[in-house]
């Protein structure tokens, strides 16, 4: 169980086109999914916090008008990469905690396999 | 926000050699969690720990938990080239703060 999936896997585009990334908890229900960005040989940095049914939460530096996050029910959160640039290639990793019942402590989270993004 | 470190950012070993990794966090945290990642992939949970438990093994796993010294330990006995990952320790509250990952390689 608890298993995070992830699509795609990998996604080539080219400069000012946005891109979607779609993060889904498949065995149970998620109120907070967290996206993190990982440029190579780094670590995670998360980006933000998506709360269902609430605005997303976004980490100091990221922009919220380029990174677009829907965490429109408790099994599905996207990302959308608007008008991307190259710098924007990287390794976007999602994660889902447990639970359906507000913001709490959460005990594990789940993360999905990630989405290498290239712009080119 | 990055607030865990782990330490050492590299770790070089021969197989059947034991790895031990550190990690150390900022702030309070209900749990900790280990995780793996090999290259380009994503990341694996390998164990958690509790606020209240001090150790706790999984397999070749051994992790430990000092919440007065903020810190945590993780170590694989007997290590395997298969091994050969980043580990990130990771502190559970309300949002998680990753670490910056210790580089493990394991030489056959």
């Amino acid at each position: 169980g608890a298993v995070v999936s992830q699509h795609p896997s990998w996604v080539i585009c080219k400069s000012g086109t946005s891109v979607k990334i779609e993060c889904r908890s498949l065995d149970f229900q998620a109120t907070t999914m967290f996206w993190y960005r990982q440029f190579p040989k780094q670590s995670l940095m998360l980006m933000a916090t998506s709360n269902e049914g609430s605005k997303a939460t976004y980490e100091q530096g990221v922009e919220k008008d380029k990174f677009l996050i829907n965490h429109a029910s408790l099994t599905l959160s996207t990302l959308t990469v608007t008008s991307a640039h190259p710098e924007d290639s990287s390794f976007y990793i999602c994660s889902a905690a447990p639970g359906t019942s507000g913001r709490a402590p959460y005990n594990e989270q789940f993360f999905g396999p990630g989405t290498r993004l290239t712009v080119l | 926000s990055q607030q865990g470190e782990e330490d050492p950012q590299a770790l070089s070993i021969q197989e059947g050699e034991n790895a031990t990794m550190n990690c150390s966090y900022k702030t309070s945290i209900n749990n900790l969690q280990w995780y793996r990642q090999n290259s380009g992939r994503g990341l694996v949970h390998l164990i958690l720990i509790r606020s209240n438990e001090r150790e706790k093994h999984s397999g070749r796993l051994r992790v430990t938990l000092d919440t007065s010294k903020k810190s945590s330990s993780l170590l694989i006995t007997a290590s395997r080239a298969a091994d050969t990952a980043s580990y990130f320790c990771v502190g559970g509250s309300y949002i998680p703060t990753f670490g910056r990952g210790t580089s493990l390689i394991v030489h056959p």
